[in-house]
């Protein structure tokens, strides 16, 4: 079984809609969630962390649900810009231990 | 901060040469990198785990005599492509993070490598 789970997608999805993308994770020793988006041929990019409470960060809400072992990442109002892979990650914390998603591809149409 | 620099980011080889791609930390000291490859359209695999100052511990099915890592100081890890093969070109990215817990993984720019 996969460390992390993640529906590659694609997900296309027209200007100003609203779409979520959800990870799982089977390790529930799990410490530390974030997104990371990476652009056609680029390295990933940290998005932003995924805290217990939920963050948001403009258009972009992270939310960690630790009872179901899963992550979501909601981008609201898509920009043509926010298409791009976006790869969940998580860390045990132990020995420094990243695994990642096989990431989920959105491409916002105008 | 957490700067991971990558160089170079663009090498063509011919078949059975060697080519060395080196990760720095540039603000930051990292004990560990984790190097990375990446092939088109395909999701990130980790190849191996550098720890300074020891041996590198490589993932199953990554051959440790043909990906050689140093990792010599806190602030360099390289990677060497030995008798690279066409089969070898792929996106090799680099990553590091700070010894911080809950700390994200930064990525170097990442290395695209085509062996002709």
């Amino acid at each position: 079984r996969k460390e992390v789970e993640q529906d590659p997608g694609p997900f296309n999805v027209p200007e100003g809609a609203t779409v979520a993308f959800n990870c799982t994770y089977s390790n529930s020793a799990s410490q530390s969630f974030f997104w990371y988006r990476q652009d056609c041929r680029k390295e990933p990019k940290l998005l932003m962390s995924v805290y217990s409470s939920g963050n948001e960060d403009g258009r972009f809400t992270a939310q960690l649900n630790r009872a179901s072992q899963y992550i979501s990442l909601l981008i609201r109002d898509s920009k043509l810009s926010d298409s791009a892979t976006y790869l969940c990650a998580v860390n045990l914390n132990t020995g420094n231990q990243f695994y990642f998603g096989t990431g989920t591809s959105l491409t916002v149409i105008p | 901060g957490a700067v991971v620099s990558q160089h170079p980011s663009r090498v063509i080889c011919k078949s059975g040469t060697s080519v060395k791609i080196e990760c720095r930390s540039l603000d930051f000291q990292a004990t560990t990198m984790f190097w990375y490859r990446q092939f088109p359209k395909q999701s990130l695999m980790l190849m191996a785990t550098s720890n300074e100052g020891s041996k590198a511990t490589y993932e199953q099915g990554v051959e440790k005599d043909k990906f050689l890592i140093n990792h010599a100081s806190l602030t360099l890890s390289t990677l060497t492509v030995t008798s690279a093969h066409p089969e070898d070109s792929s996106f090799y990215i680099c990553s590091a993070s700070l010894h911080i817990r809950n700390s994200p993984l930064h990525f170097g720019n990442g290395t695209r490598l085509t062996v002709t």
